[in-house]
């Protein structure tokens, strides 16, 4: 089994800081993937990044990072330079590498970005 | 590419009503999933298929029935519908292959559903 914890049910941050959006994740499978989408106010799933667990080097997409602490089974993402349009639900999910490639869903954080 | 449809966007049934959500994709994936997502929660996995003709249940697949005759379609069936069903359905497509490194899933609008 697997299974998601996004702690941070909301969050607000000044337009142009950083944040980072916490995601722990449980697992024994040795070989996972873990994904983050940011879902707007219009509703749609919009695929973020991706980290594999055999990664080597933490994924960079653009503004997205993503702070790989294996041992400690985190996944945590980071946003730099924030803007309004960051406004967002954000959810972390995982799946096993190998199978039918279900994705589990954290409960997600409520990101809100003040001007 | 339209990438994943669904129909309808909204929807209100009477409980005991059924119907079948619709969704379809354009992109040649073989693997598609059927999601709700409750008010203030994430998404949970009602049905997947990883091809045509096969199916199976996730972790939330009762009241539920899904077909997959083509790679391009997917329905969503209910049957009896019940006020424990009011929540916004999303379909999702991904590609399962080799040179793909993380098969990202693809999802639709989604469909808001109330039971009444």
């Amino acid at each position: 089994a697997q299974k998601i914890t996004q702690t941070q049910p909301g969050m607000f941050v000044q337009e142009k800081e950083a944040v980072t959006l916490d995601c722990t994740y449980d697992t024994s499978d040795p070989s996972y993937g873990l994904f983050w989408y940011k879902q707007p106010s219009s509703g749609e799933m919009i695929f973020l990044i991706y980290q594999g667990s055999y990664d080597q080097q933490n994924a960079t997409e653009g503004r997205y990072s993503l702070n790989f602490q294996k041992a400690r089974k985190s996944a945590n993402l980071v946003i730099s330079a924030s803007q309004l349009g960051d406004s967002a639900m954000y959810f972390c999910a995982m799946r096993f590498l190998y199978g039918n490639e279900k994705l589990t869903f954290g409960t997600g954080t409520r990101l809100t970005i003040i001007p | 590419n339209a990438g994943v449809t669904q129909t309808p966007k909204f929807r209100i049934l009477k409980i005991g009503q059924s119907m079948t959500l619709q969704c379809t994709q354009d992109m040649n994936h073989n693997y598609m999933y059927w999601y709700r997502q409750d008010p203030g929660m994430g998404l949970k996995l009602i049905y997947y298929s990883v091809g045509a003709g096969i199916t199976d249940k996730g972790e939330v697949p009762n009241g539920y029935n899904v077909s997959r005759s083509t790679t391009e379609d997917f329905p969503l069936r209910l049957e009896l519908a019940a006020p424990s069903q009011t929540s916004v359905y999303f379909c999702a497509s991904s590609y399962s292959g080799t040179g793909r490194i993380y098969n990202e899933q693809f999802f639709g609008p989604g469909t808001r559903l109330t039971v009444l």
